[in-house]
């Protein structure tokens, strides 16, 4: 089995740059996407092969893959970007989900 | 615009079968893409059921693979997922959804799912 990590939580004010991080062993090695989940909502892919945006997502939206890390990382960050993150890679044809990161937007 | 909508029974009773169906519009199954499910228990992350092609290759979360079963009916272009012998534990939101892939060489190397359904929460309780 493989384990990616997440921090439970993450606060930034309106207009500032927060980035959320994705840990596993080695996962550099492996391709990461994230998906951004607001309340009573489906999840929306908002990065895929660690750096790709899908049409439709804002600019503001980047992501990177290094070492063990994935980090997504939001922009010019506004209100309407409070939700919960999850990053996903896939290993050995076996999906994994991280735990999810709270963004609260203060 | 591709577009999923999960259908079936919001309670299931400890024990029995849980039945799930996919609806897919603006885009034939049989044209190719995987299909999948994940499932959310209320208020925590999610799970990687498994997903299917059109012809028949399918992989399953190695935790629920001796439950799951997930098929394809091309001539409705829809998918459904079954889940034997459910508990408690497997009340959760199921979502479904399409599998895109970056594969080189006859190999892929990551995949990632767009888009989802609405998702519907399935009760396990009698």
């Amino acid at each position: 089995s493989y384990e990616l990590t997440q921090s439970p939580s993450v606060s930034v004010s309106p207009g500032q740059t927060v980035s959320i991080t994705c840990s596993g062993e080695k996962l550099g090695d492996k391709y990461v996407c994230w998906y951004q989940q607001k309340p009573g909502q489906s999840p929306v892919l908002v990065i895929y092969k660690d750096t790709k945006r899908p049409s439709g997502i804002p600019e503001r939206f980047s992501g990177s893959n290094s070492g063990n890390t994935a980090t997504l990382t939001i922009s010019g960050t506004q209100s309407m970007d409070e939700a919960d993150y999850y990053c996903q890679t896939w290993d050995s044809s076996t999906v994994f989900f991280g735990g999810g990161t709270k963004l609260t937007v203060l | 615009q591709v577009q999923l909508q999960e259908s079936g029974p919001g309670l299931v009773k400890p024990s029995e079968t849980l039945s799930l169906t996919c609806a897919v519009s603006g885009y034939y199954i049989s044209s190719g893409y995987y299909w999948g499910w994940i499932r959310q228990p209320p208020g925590k992350g999610l799970e990687w059921i498994g997903y299917m092609y059109h012809t028949g290759n399918t992989d399953y979360n190695p935790s629920l693979k001796s439950r799951v079963t997930i098929s394809v009916d091309t001539s409705k272009n829809q998918f459904s997922l079954r889940l034997r012998s459910v508990t408690a534990a497997d009340t959760a939101i199921y979502y479904c959804a399409r599998r895109e892939a970056y594969c080189t060489g006859g190999s892929c190397n990551s995949v990632w799912f767009d888009p989802w359904g609405q998702g519907t929460l399935v009760t396990v309780s009698s």
